[in-house]
């Protein structure tokens, strides 16, 4: 079964550090988004992206964040200037079209210290 | 926000069905009901969606009811591997948006 790939999957990293995570997300899928779930907490949307551009984001996904699809597999997000409140799962999910079913990755644990 | 409600926890006992409850009373016309779980320290994974008619698959099945203001998620024999957080989720062309959704644990 076709599966959403994200590396690492796990990051440490100092507070002030840049971060990229990174997904290849399913082949023939169309719409890409990332989500966040802090330890304990909600997953939460952060962003979605379709036809090379941001297409909705939520109110955490501030200047500090970017994403980027730099070439026709791989799906990145930035983290500038990490903060220790950055700490969390991030997932990366994919589908085929906007109403039709997800599939997410495995997440990566980012741990800023 | 969550437009959903769901009970925080239920229990089940092993190799019986289980019946997850959802309202979504403000549902629009054009909103898809989606289920998805999230089993410990995994990434949250599909399991159905409907717009109107009952869905089955071979996970679960989903029974809406015919005002569309509430649903059901249906595991027709819950096993060890069941035990998860199960979202349900209200949404037309947009990004999901999780609740805390409902901690089904399964009892062997």
């Amino acid at each position: 079964e076709p599966e959403v790939t994200q590396t690492p999957s796990h990051q440490v990293t100092q507070m002030g550090q840049e971060v990229i995570l990174r997904c290849v997300p399913i082949s023939n899928h169309l719409y890409f988004y990332w989500y966040r779930q802090i330890l304990g907490q909600k997953v939460e949307f952060l962003v979605s992206f379709y036809n090379n551009e941001i297409s909705e984001k939520s109110e955490i996904f501030d200047d500090q964040f970017s994403v980027e699809r730099p070439d026709g597999s791989n799906f990145t997000l930035k983290i500038r200037s990490t903060k220790l409140e950055d700490s969390a799962m991030y997932f990366c999910a994919s589908s085929a079209s906007g109403s039709h079913g997800y599939t997410f990755g495995s997440g990566t644990r980012l741990t800023v210290v | 926000d969550a437009k959903t409600t769901q009970p925080n926890s239920m229990e089940s006992n092993e190799e019986e069905p289980v019946h997850l409850p959802c309202n979504h009373s403000t549902i629009s016309g054009t909103d898809y009901i989606h289920w998805y779980r999230q089993l410990p320290s995994q990434g949250p994974e599909y399991v159905i969606h409907g717009l109107t008619s009952n869905v089955n698959n071979r996970m679960a099945s989903l029974a809406i009811a015919e005002d569309r203001k509430s649903s059901t998620l249906i595991l027709h024999r819950a096993t060890l591997r069941d035990a998860a957080v199960y979202y349900c989720i209200q949404a037309g062309n947009t990004p999901l948006v999780f609740g805390k959704g409902t901690r089904l644990s399964v009892i062997a």
